[in-house]
């Protein structure tokens, strides 16, 4: 079976840290670009971030540069989203997708993750 | 920052057409791709560069670009059409992915 599959989302107060994991199975990751995008309770898709298929390249909205950071794991074909500096805002669902070719640039979203909830409370 | 709009809702009797739009400064110079993201459910690629569709999904899905709107048609809308529809594109002036804030298609 072809999925991708979040995981690492919770309860977390406000300021702290949380950090998201996005592993593949039936597919690979390794040569394409992969992103990160979330989704507020009952509101639209927000792309977050993207990093390309040798981690060399990373893009990020300008809302969460600095706080979260994107990586990968090419030996584990995981890819992970680190999020500090968390705040109520943060509160959404956590989307990974995998990008249609090897740099996360103008290409569409052909495999997405059924996503990870993180709640950030005050 | 480039920004995408689409209508918030649109309706159509089984068996008619669907037609969204999404709008944007000079879209036509860029590829839309469309996902379909039912209730509860993660998004799902439904045309990718302006009009081609993955496979897997319905020839009923058909998308076009130009000038400063996309459009996506659902020919022969059925029930499970029912779902929030997001354009998506690459702005190369930001460095972002941006998507359209989203049309519900409600089925009659």
């Amino acid at each position: 079976q072809v999925q991708l599959v979040e995981s690492g989302g919770g309860v977390v107060q406000t300021g702290k840290s949380l950090r998201l994991s996005c592993a593949a199975s039936g597919l690979t990751l390794s040569n394409y670009g992969i992103h990160w995008v979330r989704q507020a309770p009952g509101k639209g898709l927000e792309w977050l971030a993207a990093i390309s298929f040798d981690g060399i390249k990373k893009y990020y909205r300008d809302s969460v540069r600095g706080r979260f950071t994107i990586s990968r794991d090419k030996s584990k074909n995981t890819v992970s989203l680190q999020m500090n500096s968390l705040t109520t805002d943060d509160t959404s669902i956590y989307y990974c997708a995998r990008g249609s070719d090897s740099v996360p640039v103008a290409t569409a979203f052909d495999y997405w993750g059924q996503g990870t909830l993180v709640t950030v409370s005050s | 920052s480039f920004v995408l709009t689409q209508p918030p809702s649109v309706s159509a009797a089984p068996g008619k057409t669907a037609m969204m739009t999404c709008g944007g400064n000079n879209v036509g110079t860029k590829s839309v791709h469309w996902y379909q993201q039912r209730p509860g459910q993660a998004p799902v690629l439904v045309i990718y560069n302006d009009s081609d569709r993955p496979s897997g999904i319905p020839e009923r899905f058909s998308g076009s670009n130009s000038g400063n709107t996309a459009t996506l048609t659902i020919s022969g809308v059925e029930a499970g059409d029912e779902a929030d529809y997001y354009c998506q594109v690459w702005d190369s002036s930001s460095d972002h992915y941006v998507f359209g804030s989203g049309t519900k298609v409600t089925v009659l």
